[in-house]
């Protein structure tokens, strides 16, 4: 029951380096989410993938890129990271991009940027 | 904007009592809404969902209501145990989207 596995689960990074998120369900769910979580604000939505084959923005897609790699993979990348991008990140998944179905959480990945 | 607002950042009680936990959204109205429970160093897990139609929703010692008047809902956790601290989340559907917006939670401490 491994439902919705990140990695890696800590990471150090340099302001300027590059790095990909990665995110696998076996849940055989159609949409895919990348949240980043900041003290004080709540997870925010970075970009969704609602079916294999599409992305979109969320509320705060910049300085990131997304891909759906297959149904199971979705992966989010910094392409030059920023001391403004540590945070946590949280990927989820759900059967479809409904408000009425529950969305199932990774345990995240801690990422800070120096 | 939409906003949503939950009651204090932190709320202690003692073992045995009923929690009650808030939130309050503005300038929109949810057709659903989510409540989760995120423990420290995990990510959150699904709770409950109820409907803009329906005022109550329950599952064991879990009560939800959902007052689209107040624009508010309450989470309810009776007969409460230390096994319940944890940080409680709200998530109403996003208005024009179908992608859900969180509050910042409520930080939930169950004093044995």
């Amino acid at each position: 029951n491994a439902g919705v596995t990140q990695t890696p689960k800590f990471q150090v990074l340099k302001t300027g380096q590059s790095m990909t998120l990665q995110c696998a369900q076996d849940m055989n769910h159609n949409s895919m989410y990348w949240y980043r979580q900041d003290p004080g604000m709540g997870l925010r939505l970075i970009y969704y993938s609602a079916s294999e084959g599409t992305t979109d923005k969320g509320e705060v897609p910049n300085g990131y890129n997304v891909s759906r790699l297959n149904k199971r993979e979705f992966s989010l990348r910094l392409e030059s990271a920023a001391p403004s991008q540590t945070s946590v990140y949280f990927c989820a998944s759900s059967e479809e991009n409904t408000g009425h179905q529950p969305q199932h959480f990774g345990d995240g990945t801690r990422l800070s940027i120096l | 904007s939409q906003k949503i607002e939950q009651n204090s950042e932190a709320l202690n009680i003692q073992e045995g009592k009923t929690a009650t936990l808030t939130c309050n959204y503005t300038n929109y109205s949810p057709a659903y809404l989510q409540w989760y429970r995120q423990d420290p160093g995990r990510g959150p897990v699904f709770l409950l969902l109820i409907r803009e139609n329906e005022k109550e929703k329950r599952k064991e010692r879990l009560k939800v209501t959902f007052d689209t008047t107040l624009k508010q809902s309450l989470f309810h956790i009776t007969a409460s145990q230390p096994a319940d601290s944890a940080t409680y989340l709200c998530a109403p559907e996003q208005t024009g989207a179908n992608n859900l917006f969180f509050g910042t939670g409520t930080r939930l401490t169950v004093i044995p």
